[in-house]
């Protein structure tokens, strides 16, 4: 299975300043189709998941434009412009390149 | 809009199974598949499966397989997870989410294992 690696694990920020998390597979997710299945989700406390992103930097709707995503091959970041108190939880990546899917550990973000 | 709603919260016995259901709305059900993922407390998501909502065909994650059979209704747009000879570690929280790309999640269906 392709293992998703996140970093930071927790990730304390200030309001209004930036945030960003990295997630790293152990393989290409560059499909033979020629997308690339990495998917962000958020999921605040007591919530199920919501996805943020598909294929690495589209943003979903309702998404507020402060979050960005990007990478390719391997490495992929999810950025936060400016944190809002909203934007508390744990953020998953997840590919779904390679078959089963699987997720990287999640990101706790909260406010110092 | 399209949803996800799931069955209530269950407590059941060590070795006992578990049926959670996933019922869909919002969109033609037979044109995407129903994932299903497991987030034990305090823990990260594991994806469990797939079924599809055409032909009912699925795809289990090993860890899982002979343990889970996922089925689907389309008559009702209803997926279903069942799993057999639960254990204590299987307490977890169970999520539905459409198709491979997981664009809509159900709300959640709490399962505790207890003696």
């Amino acid at each position: 299975d392709v293992v998703m690696t996140q970093s930071p694990l927790s990730l304390p920020v200030t309001l209004g300043q930036p945030a960003s998390i990295s997630c790293r597979s152990s393989q290409s997710l560059v499909h033979s189709d020629g997308n690339t299945y990495l998917y962000w989700f958020q999921q605040r406390p007591g919530q199920s998941p919501r996805r943020l992103f598909y294929k690495v930097s589209n943003r979903d709707s309702g998404v507020p434009d402060r979050f960005s995503g990007s990478g390719s091959g391997t490495d992929f970041t999810l950025k936060i412009s400016r944190v809002e108190a909203e934007d508390v939880g744990v953020y998953y990546c997840m590919q779904g390149t390679h078959w089963p899917p699987t997720f990287g550990q999640g990101t706790k973000v909260e406010i110092k | 809009q399209v949803q996800l709603v799931q069955s209530g919260a269950e407590v059941k016995k060590p070795g006992a199974s578990v049926k959670v259901s996933c019922k869909a709305s919002g969109y033609t059900f037979n044109t995407y598949g129903i994932n299903w993922v497991r987030q034990a407390p305090g823990q990260g998501l594991e994806w469990m499966g797939w079924i599809s909502g055409y032909n009912g065909d699925t795809n289990y994650a090993q860890k899982f397989q002979g343990r889970v059979t996922m089925t689907a209704d389309t008559s009702t747009s209803t997926a279903y997870m069942e799993l057999r000879s639960l254990r204590s570690d299987d307490t977890a929280v169970f999520y539905c989410a459409r198709d491979a790309h997981a664009d809509y999640w159900g709300q959640g269906t709490l399962v505790t294992v207890s003696s």
